[in-house]
């Protein structure tokens, strides 16, 4: 069965630090990856996805994702964080018929 | 906007009772996949139906129950409620059966008292 593991249930960064949000994967077939984030009292919105194409995918709102099939890892980074990137954020595997779930890393941005 | 529909937005019920959470999936899309989210258990798959047709469970409770209609919205039943039942519940659509990218509402808040 398809699982993620989230390093972390809260990171708190400096506005303009980067962002690293760590993500390891557990699949018995080639996965496909996905980050979600979650604004207080909102839906999940999609961030990025990796679909067996290129192993560095870009997302939306200056997100980017490395897949590394040797490290298991899909982690989350941005080069310059923004007060707006408050939030929480959920990596995720396709499993049979559904996505998985991690269990969450919030990011905080200290000004 | 995710162009997915969730009525209501906040539910307060008391134990016991029976409530009916509602999604309406972006136009053209034929998947509606339930999600609950709760803080100790975090996001989980209850329920897939694709084209009015159940394809997935998940850790859905014998006390819940869903159906997708012809016109493709979807309803989620929660009877008999428990405090811990207390949870958002989101869905999410998708065009395809199988999960490729899929959009999500803003959720249902169920509080049960």
């Amino acid at each position: 069965a398809q699982s993620v593991t989230q390093l972390g249930s809260h990171v708190s960064v400096s506005e303009g630090a980067l962002v690293l949000l760590r993500c390891n994967y557990s699949s018995s077939v080639p996965p496909y990856l996905f980050w979600y984030v979650q604004y207080p009292n909102q839906g999940l919105q999609l961030l990025l996805k990796y679909t067996s194409a290129a192993t560095l995918v870009k997302g939306i709102n200056g997100f980017e994702a490395e897949f590394k099939k040797s490290e298991t890892s899909f982690h989350l980074t941005k080069p310059s964080a923004h007060m707006s990137d408050a939030a929480e954020y959920f990596c995720a595997v396709r499993g049979a018929q559904k996505l998985v779930f991690g269990q969450g890393t919030r990011l905080t941005i200290n000004p | 906007d995710s162009g997915v529909t969730q009525t209501p937005k906040h539910l307060i019920t008391a134990t016991g009772q029976r409530v009916t959470l509602r999604c309406s999936p972006r136009s053209g899309d034929l998947s509606v996949y339930w999600y609950q989210q709760s803080l100790d258990q975090g996001l989980q798959f209850l329920i897939q139906y694709y084209n009015g047709e159940e394809r997935a469970k998940g850790n859905i409770l014998e006390r819940f129950s869903a159906q997708q209609f012809p016109d493709l919205h979807s309803e989620l039943n929660l009877s008999s409620l428990e405090l811990g039942d207390s949870a958002l519940y989101f869905c999410a659509s998708s065009v395809a059966q199988v999960w490729t990218e899929a959009f999500f509402g803003q959720g249902t808040r169920l509080t049960v008292v």
